[in-house]
């Protein structure tokens, strides 16, 4: 069972440059998500889908944008990459937006030099 | 003010020894309480899960919540070297459940043999 997907695991890029963090997951899960994850600040939400077609912005959702146009998968895309960028980037799903528990992928180790 | 705060740590407590992680708030909206542990390297993985006050025992886990004084906390009972990882408790409003929930910044605990 493989859960929450996310490809790369680490990626360097230069600034201005553009990537696509990949997500699937397998559990058939209405709502997925990404956060980063930065020392001394926590888990933070960038952006949320409830459905396929549905997406909605988090706490930090600047420079990025997402789209679901399947129940699968959940691309977050960096347009214009910044040095701020450099974080880890976790993907995560839950049954639904309601539901109790949510289910991380592996991260992505993202450095914008 | 950041609306969790956690004990930031690090740490380190010999093998079998009670080890107690602690997150206070402000948001008295918050009905769910969740602890993540995370490995180095992974993505978080729930471990406990607590509705309101009071307290949820699971083995070697107990988690408390104690909602008049806006106070969390983690107990970990006979704690063994696997349980060396980061621990994140996160919170979240009637509305909102795991979806979106606010996360602390972790503690991060070693055990040693």
């Amino acid at each position: 069972n493989a859960g929450v997907t996310q490809t790369p695991k680490f990626q360097v890029l230069k600034t201005g440059q553009s990537m696509t963090l990949q997500c699937a997951q397998d559990m058939n899960h209405e709502y997925m998500s990404w956060y980063r994850q930065d020392p001394g600040m926590g888990l933070r939400l960038i952006h949320y889908s409830v459905g396929a077609g549905i997406t909605d912005q988090g706490e930090v959702p600047n420079g990025y944008n997402v789209s679901r146009s399947t129940t699968e998968d959940f691309p977050l895309r960096l347009l214009l990459a910044a040095p701020s960028q450099t974080s880890v980037y976790f993907c995560a799903s839950a049954l639904t937006i309601s539901g109790n528990t949510i289910y991380f992928g592996e991260g992505s180790w993202l450095t914008v030099v | 003010q950041k609306e969790v705060e956690q004990d930031p740590g690090p740490l380190s407590v010999p093998e079998g020894a009670i080890v107690s992680l602690n997150c206070t708030y402000s948001n008295s909206a918050f009905q769910y309480f969740m602890w993540y542990r995370q490995y180095s390297r992974k993505g978080p993985e729930l471990l406990m899960y607590t509705y309101s006050s009071g307290n949820k025992e699971d083995g070697r886990f107990t988690a408390q919540v104690d909602k008049s004084s806006k106070y969390i906390s983690l107990f970990i009972r006979d704690s063994q070297p696997s349980d060396s990882a980061t621990y994140l408790c996160a919170m979240s409003t009637r509305n909102t459940n795991a979806g979106k929930s606010t996360f602390g910044d972790g503690t991060t605990l070693t055990v040693k043999p």
